[in-house]
């Protein structure tokens, strides 16, 4: 079975601060991953997802996230953050082709002080 | 109207009472998925209906009833709910094969008293 893992549940960092948010997960093969932002109250953004081919994969907002097989995970950056950029971030994982069966992490809440 | 919304963004309801929580996407998407996010819990998948028929069901109690009565939409049908039932309720729509991410709705933040 698919699972996610995101190993911080809070994080802090000051505004213009880098930032990396971790995600591991296990899957038998080669997965579709994806990074979700989700604000207070509201439903979860997609920042960007990786499919195949290249491992560095740009979203919006100025985030990325580096797809590592071999150490199988899918790590969050940003090179300098916001304060509109605190909010939930979810690691989800699924299986390609088909319907979405969208396993998502835990989240980690992100906390950005001035 | 773009995206997937859902309707009513709040509701506040009695354990006896019957209510439906409706999700409407505008994307031209096949699948649809039900999800409900409580506090400290990952979110749950609920139910997966695609090309409007239901291929998930994730062991949820019998109390949500879902129907999807086209591809646009889909509906959460409510009655007799427990406390532990109030959570945030979130639609998903994804296009099968295509372009497999799901695009969520904001929610209908659910609370039974």
């Amino acid at each position: 079975a698919q699972s996610v893992t995101q190993p911080d549940i809070h994080i802090t960092v000051s505004e213009g601060a880098s930032l990396e948010l971790r995600c591991n997960y296990s899957y038998g093969a080669t997965p579709y991953l994806f990074w979700y932002v989700q604000s207070p109250g509201q439903g979860l953004q997609l920042l960007l997802k990786y499919f195949s081919g290249d491992t560095l994969v740009q979203g919006i907002k100025g985030f990325e996230a580096e797809f590592k097989r071999s150490q199988s995970s899918f790590n969050l950056r940003k090179p300098s953050v916001h304060w509109s950029d605190a909010a939930e971030y979810f690691c989800a994982v699924a299986p390609s082709g088909g319907y979405q069966k969208v396993t998502f992490g835990t989240g980690t809440k992100l906390q950005v002080i001035p | 109207e773009t995206g997937v919304t859902q309707t009513p963004r709040h509701l506040v309801m009695g354990m006896t009472n019957k209510k439906s929580l409706k999700c409407e996407q505008h994307l031209g998407h096949n699948a649809m998925y039900w999800y409900k996010q409580s506090a400290k819990k990952p979110l749950e998948l609920m139910f997966v209906y695609s090309l409007e028929e239901r291929v998930e069901n994730n062991s949820v109690p019998s109390r949500f009833s879902p129907e999807c009565p086209n591809s646009s939409h889909l509906f959460l049908h409510l009655h007799t709910l427990q406390p532990e039932d109030s959570a945030l309720y979130l639609c998903a729509s994804s296009q099968v094969g295509v372009h497999p991410e799901a695009f969520f709705g904001q929610g209908t933040r659910l609370t039974v008293v």
